[in-house]
């Protein structure tokens, strides 16, 4: 079954303090993956897309890596800030079909 | 640089009631998205158009239907509202389709129906 699960389902860190939000799938064929931030009471906001051959990708505080042959993704946050409070998602699309698949999310709280 | 924009935010309705959605889009792109986001589950495709005068069922149609008025507008109607419809509904358009191209999201429209 195609599935994205997200771990762990709730965070809690302090302002300046490293995280890391993690992604396994079980999409096939695979196809990209893709990070979105979601800020309470809006859209989602797209972080990252990593194809197949991309192991990194940053954006900012924002590194995501990816490896396609355990199906797994993390999101690492650096030097976190209370603006990072808010819940990630991680969306893989099949290489056969234009269909995303989200998972639920990684809710992220940063305290001072 | 608006993006993507929907109406209205918020609703209230009573079950059997209909309603519809507005999207709209200043980014030129060719498809538009509707989904749903439930508590607990990731987000639900509803129906989506690739291009101006098409419109194709997504994972979740049932008690929707979908207007691709023109390039920029992509409305969803509930015609008999019902509770199971509670949600948070949110239009995405992107320029090359949601597979390959990036997503952009509207605010969304938080639905609630008793």
């Amino acid at each position: 079954k195609n599935q994205v699960e997200q771990s762990p389902q709730s965070l809690i860190i302090l302002e300046g303090k490293n995280c890391t939000l993690q992604c396994n799938y079980t999409v096939s064929p695979f196809s990209n993956l893709r990070w979105y931030k979601q800020d309470t009471g809006r859209g989602p906001v797209s972080l990252t897309i990593m194809t197949f051959s991309e192991n990194t990708k940053s954006n900012g505080r924002y590194t995501a890596t990816l490896d396609a042959d355990t199906k797994q993704s993390s999101l690492h946050i650096t030097a976190s800030q209370l603006s990072d409070s808010a819940s990630y998602i991680c969306v893989v699309r099949r290489a056969d079909t234009d269909k995303l698949i989200f998972g639920t999310g990684t809710r992220l709280q940063v305290f001072p | 640089n608006a993006g993507v924009t929907q109406t209205p935010k918020f609703q209230v309705l009573k079950t059997g009631q209909s309603m519809t959605l507005q999207c709209a889009q200043d980014m030129n792109h060719n498809s538009m998205y509707w989904y749903r986001q439930d508590p607990g589950m990731g987000l639900r495709l509803i129906y989506y158009s690739a291009s101006e005068g098409t419109t194709d069922k997504g994972e979740v149609p049932n008690g929707y239907n979908v207007s691709r008025l023109n390039k920029r507008e992509f409305s969803l109607r509930l015609e008999s509202a019902a509770p199971s419809q509670t949600s948070v509904y949110f239009c995405a358009s992107s320029s090359q389709g949601a597979g390959t191209g990036e997503l952009f999201f509207g605010e969304g429209s938080r639905l609630t129906v008793l």
